[in-house]
């Protein structure tokens, strides 16, 4: 297993455009993450999926974002009528539920520029 | 409400040398994670060093060292013998036990002078 992966790396759309990204998280990690990260800013939590169950989505998660975890594997993470403020790096994370937190496995991001 | 506020934009260090980031948080829990993760550009953040609030012992790992005060809610992170592969920003991060989410800093950015 080579970690979390995310594809694509970079999504440049047009305003208005739907986008989709992928997330594939460590085999055996059952939780999995997706947070937002903008120029000059810590990451901030969208939304938590334990198994395929969402457990939590942020309300910085418009109707215009849905994520998926079907079966429990990979997730996807679209945002519909992409707006200029969407522009940012989408996160991924996974981790075990099981044992004392030793933190989250982090993918790469996907950077995406609405233009 | 629960905040993270690392106040170094930017911190230089000469290469072999020590530098101290700055961390501090604001919670009425007492039982929580710390984290401080590194961030390579373009790539992805990468565990640094965790600390448990009910161990009084301060973590270490390698190069890596915190400085834990709970009671002043501040939590630094030491680098000893900076390399040049330091370099990156650098996110303090509180993660609440019994919940999923982290509250992340703002980030300190790290550079490594040869």
């Amino acid at each position: 297993d080579t970690g979390v992966s995310q594809d694509p790396r970079h999504k440049i759309t047009k305003r208005g455009q739907n986008v989709t990204f992928r997330c594939d998280p460590i085999s055996e990690h059952n939780r999995l993450y997706w947070y937002r990260q903008t120029l000059g800013q810590g990451p901030e939590f969208l939304t938590y999926f334990q198994n395929e169950a969402q457990l939590e989505k942020s309300r910085l998660l418009s109707d215009r974002f849905s994520a998926e975890r079907p079966k429990g594997s990979f997730s996807t993470l679209e945002i519909q009528r992409t707006e200029q403020g969407d522009s940012a790096m989408y996160l991924c994370a996974s981790s075990s539920g099981t044992g004392s937190f030793m933190g989250y496995t982090f993918g790469s991001g996907t950077r995406l520029t609405v233009v | 409400a629960q905040t993270v506020t690392q106040s170094q934009p930017e911190m230089s260090v000469q290469e072999a040398e020590t530098v101290t980031l700055s961390c501090t948080y604001d919670t009425s829990e007492s039982d929580y994670y710390l984290f401080w993760y590194k961030q390579p550009p373009s790539r992805q953040m990468i565990l640094v060093i965790r600390q448990e609030a009910y161990k009084q012992q301060n973590a270490t790992e390698n190069r890596f060292s915190v400085n834990f005060q709970k009671a002043a809610k501040s939590f630094s992170l030491k680098i000893s013998d900076s390399q040049l592969g330091d370099a990156a920003m650098y996110f303090c991060a509180y993660f609440p036990r019994g919940t999923y989410k982290y509250i992340f800093g703002t980030g300190t950015r790290l550079k490594v002078l040869a």
